[in-house]
């Protein structure tokens, strides 16, 4: 499986925008690239995903470096409900799953 | 519209039992998987159903097994449990094929503590 890094931990201050970066250097070009975030005591939410252009939603903007070789998920405006495990992953292909890493834990400050 | 719809919610089952977990996936979404999270290895892949088909399976022990009824809704059993199989288990549904082109929405997951 293709793999991704991403930080440990990251901080934000509520509606400030919060950049979450994501190396993901083998990629291959069949891998969509997907976010997903958990919060405390639930399971894991759909945020975004993308192929190669950038991608806009009602939760998240997501910036696809053109190389591929990395992405950036941007919140425009934190809020305390934004605090929460933030996963990026590769899937594709024949797939038919999703492998987490560790993922970046988001502390937003009111 | 409903969404994934795990049950039981929490279970405490004791060692060497066997237990069954159920998940109905959103109506219309013929992609399930399922995925173990625990506090040290995270989340990890069990295996995925389409149309009654297991396509993949993790690296988890034979004791693990599923199926996937004609109505997409999924079962998975653990036999001769053990004291590490208590951890949260989560089902995902899919619209698409494979969940590249919409993503999975995942269940609020079942609490299985093993004693």
């Amino acid at each position: 499986d293709a793999k991704t890094t991403q930080p440990n931990s990251m901080e934000s201050n509520e509606e400030e925008p919060v950049h979450l970066p994501c190396n993901h250097s083998t990629i291959s070009g069949t891998d969509y690239i997907h976010w997903y975030r958990q919060l405390p005591s639930q399971g894991p939410e759909y945020v975004i995903h993308g192929l190669t252009s950038n991608v806009n939603n009602r939760m998240a903007s997501l910036a696809i470096a053109e190389d591929r070789k990395s992405s950036t998920l941007i919140l425009h405006r934190a809020t305390l409900r934004d605090a929460a495990v933030y996963y990026c992953i590769l899937s594709g292909g024949s797939n038919y799953k999703l492998t987490f890493g560790k993922g970046t834990l988001l502390t937003v400050n009111p | 519209k409903a969404g994934v719809t795990q049950t039981p919610r929490y279970l405490i089952k004791t060692r060497g039992q066997q237990v069954t977990l159920s998940c109905s996936p959103i109506s219309g979404h013929r992609s399930v998987s399922w995925y173990q999270q625990t506090p040290g290895q995270g989340l990890q892949f069990l295996f995925e159903y389409f149309s009654e088909t297991q396509r993949n399976k993790g690296n988890f022990p034979g004791r693990f097994s599923g199926r996937q009824f004609s109505n997409s809704r999924s079962e998975m059993n653990v036999s001769t449990l053990e004291l590490g199989d208590s951890a949260l288990y989560l089902c995902a549904s899919s619209l698409s094929v494979g969940g590249e082109l919409y993503g999975y929405t995942f269940g609020s997951g079942t609490r299985l503590t093993v004693v």
